[in-house]
């Protein structure tokens, strides 16, 4: 079954640097790729997918990211990181409706952002 | 467009006592999942039902644990007995998926159950 891949539990950034948050996938065939965002006593919200029209997707909020099918990768990026981003992040994946629409989450990136 | 709806949001009971979760998808929707969040960890699915049939719940613990989805809209996750371990967050999502289209979920808020 499809899966993905996320290190590091815990991500501190200094407000103003770079965000990046890695995610790679496990599949026999390329996936289709999402990062949800989670804020504090709240659900999943979508801030961008995948579904092969383009490599370098944009989402919501400044983030991007882009696919890497040599790398398995679909790591999650943001320039300059702002307080508000403090959130966790999750990575997920499915085959579509040629894996009835099976949604798998990775373990999730709890970002700090440091002033 | 209305959300996806969840009730309580928040739950305490005593452990081997039961509870109920409701979820009420995005009209239309005809996927809807539902997903156990222990703190520190990402959603792991429960069961997936595409209109009232199971498609997944293969991850479910089928001795406590049951769901529904009569008339292939809203759904309802019961626990009986709970144990301490099922303290959790219990997210219910939908999506929208004719053929060949690749499926967005929108989740509900959540509902926070605390076992003591």
């Amino acid at each position: 079954a499809q899966s993905v891949t996320q290190l590091g539990s815990h991500v501190s950034v200094s407000e103003g640097a770079l965000v990046l948050l890695r995610c790679n996938y496990s599949s026999s065939v390329p996936p289709y790729l999402f990062w949800y965002v989670q804020y504090p006593n709240q659900g999943l919200q979508l801030l961008l997918k995948y579904t092969s029209a383009a490599t370098l997707v944009k989402g919501i909020n400044g983030f991007e990211a882009e696919f890497k099918k040599s790398e398995t990768s679909f790591h999650l990026t943001k320039p300059s990181a702002h307080m508000s981003d403090a959130a966790e992040y999750f990575c997920a994946v499915t085959m579509g409706p040629y894996g009835n629409n099976r949604l798998a989450f990775g373990k999730g990136n709890q970002v700090v952002v440091i002033p | 467009e209305a959300g996806v709806a969840q009730s309580p949001r928040y739950k305490i009971i005593e452990k081997r006592q039961s509870v109920a979760f409701w979820c009420n998808p995005i009209s239309g929707h005809a996927t809807l999942y539902w997903y156990q969040q222990i703190l520190g960890q990402g959603p792991k699915l429960l069961i997936q039902f595409q209109n009232n049939g199971v498609v997944d719940d293969s991850q479910l613990p089928k001795d406590r644990f049951s769901a529904e989805r009569l008339k292939g809209v809203d759904s309802t996750l019961k626990i009986q007995p709970a144990k301490l371990e099922d303290s959790a967050v219990y997210l219910c999502a939908s999506s929208f998926s004719p053929g060949g289209y690749i499926p967005e979920a929108f989740f509900g808020q959540g509902t926070r159950l605390t076992v003591v």
